[in-house]
């Protein structure tokens, strides 16, 4: 089982949508959750850092920790073409990083 | 700020061969971490240094190796080249070790 699951979708919306990505994950020692969009041909680039549980809002984009359930989702309002990218899940025990594979989101203008 | 480079941005080697690969982190950052991606497996943690030390070492054969120099500058070397090495290696910066990372645009090694 990997340390970290993700649906690698493709996923594809209409402009202005609201757009759910989620991932869940196996190691109750993670602490740092993380999103990273990352542009084709480009490196990932950081979108949300959160520490706990509950929810963080940044613009457009909330990212919610569930530890829990161990689950974690970030969500996308008012989706824009610009959004279309691969987006990674990112979870840290405070000594290493574990990642998703990512999902491909297409926002359709 | 410049933001973290990292040469060659595309090469083509064929199988048994070796490469190097460089990165630059930015200013004032001491910790470089490497990863590959392959679209099946995604991001793989290869090893991380700080201070010219390495830190942490993820499930890669021997034939994966790197070093920081002095000024924080990172490379690393795959050896005897496999066809399944072809993947898109990146490199990461932070300022603290295991720290909020930041990529570069990575190298993409072919091997045929």
């Amino acid at each position: 089982q990997k340390e970290v699951e993700q649906d690698p979708g493709p996923l594809s919306v209409p402009e202005g949508a609201i757009v759910s990505l989620n991932c869940t994950y196996s190691n109750s020692a993670f602490q740092y959750f993380m999103w990273y969009r990352q542009y084709s041909r480009k490196g990932p680039e950081l979108l949300m850092y959160t520490y706990s549980s509950g929810n963080k809002e940044d613009g457009r984009f909330t990212a919610q920790v569930d530890k829990s359930s161990k689950y974690i989702s970030l969500f996308i309002r008012d989706s824009q073409p610009s959004d279309s990218a691969t987006y990674l899940c990112a979870m840290s025990t405070g000594n290493q990083f574990y990642f998703g594979t990512g999902t491909s989101l297409t926002v359709i203008p | 700020k410049a933001g973290v480079t990292q040469t060659p941005r595309y090469l083509i080697k064929t199988r048994g061969q070796q490469v190097t690969l460089s990165c630059s982190p930015i200013s004032g950052h001491r910790s470089v971490s490497w990863y590959q991606q392959t679209p099946g497996q995604g991001l793989q943690f290869l090893f991380e240094y700080f201070s010219e030390t390495q830190r942490n070492k993820g499930n890669f054969p021997g034939r994966f190796s790197g070093r920081q120099f002095s000024n924080s500058r990172s490379e690393m070397n795959v050896s005897t080249l496999e066809l399944g090495d072809s993947a898109l290696y990146l490199c990461a910066s932070s300022l603290v070790l295991a720290g909020e990372l930041f990529f570069g645009e990575g190298s993409r090694l072919t091997v045929l």
